[in-house]
């Protein structure tokens, strides 16, 4: 248990759906992240959150989109997805200090098939 | 720009075999910090070991071992005495001085210990 938690842990979505990917940490971290795991890529990094505020956007198409709420939450909101954006979501918190990159914490991940 | 290549794609030992993972880094930056993650079937990655650019020293954690060589780029992970609970994917990462925004990953390791 990393004190991430994820949900779905499933996700089957139609090109038109809309639907929305949650996370929530109970670490007391600052920083939330979004990857994005597709088979035999590395995880590529797609949002960073740093108290709520949006401090990365890693080039992603608009049809994803983040929200954080608040340092404990985070969403990603999904439409009109294509068939290749299929992968595993993982979101991650941590904890920022200066002067150190501190290891980050995941959650199980969301595996999204889109149809 | 920063790159991690972990060339094994999938290893397969028998238990309580050693094995090493291999991972090679590019960076043009003289600080930088080296991070391993288990993936298990479960999903989510765990953190293993960070290590700053600045400490050369290998390290070991029980039956874990890690071999930091600047002169090849190379910050090698063994584990001694694999046991079947070590089957996962193995991830070596790169993060330039500050924050965790500019964290590369590897392609990663699968790993399997036969029983």
């Amino acid at each position: 248990e990393t004190g991430v938690t994820q949900t779905p842990r499933h996700l089957v979505m139609g090109m038109t759906n809309k639907k929305s990917l949650k996370c929530e940490q109970h670490l007391g971290h600052n920083a939330m992240y979004w990857y994005k795991q597709s088979a035999k890529k590395p995880l590529e990094l797609m949002f960073v959150y740093n108290f709520k505020e949006q401090t990365e956007n890693n080039s992603v198409p608009s049809r994803f989109s983040p929200e954080c709420p608040n340092s404990s939450h985070l969403f990603l909101h999904l439409h009109t997805l294509q068939p290749e954006d299929s992968a595993l979501y993982l979101c991650a918190s941590s904890q920022p200090s200066s002067g150190a990159n501190e290891k980050l914490f995941f959650g199980s991940g969301t595996q999204l098939s889109v149809l | 720009a920063q790159k991690v290549t972990q060339a094994q794609t999938e290893i397969s030992v028998v238990e309580k075999e050693d094995v090493t993972l291999d991972c090679v880094y590019e960076t043009r930056d003289t600080t930088y910090y080296l991070f391993w993650y288990k993936q298990p079937p479960s999903g989510e990655l765990v953190f293993l070991i960070r290590r700053n650019s600045f400490d050369e020293q290998n390290e070991i954690s029980g039956r874990y071992s890690w071999n930091f060589q600047k002169s090849t780029s190379s910050f090698n992970f063994t584990i001694t005495a694999s046991q079947v609970v070590d089957s996962a994917v193995y991830f070596c990462a790169l993060s330039e001085n500050f924050g965790n925004e500019k964290l590369t990953f590897g392609t990663g390791t699968r790993l399997t210990i036969i029983p």
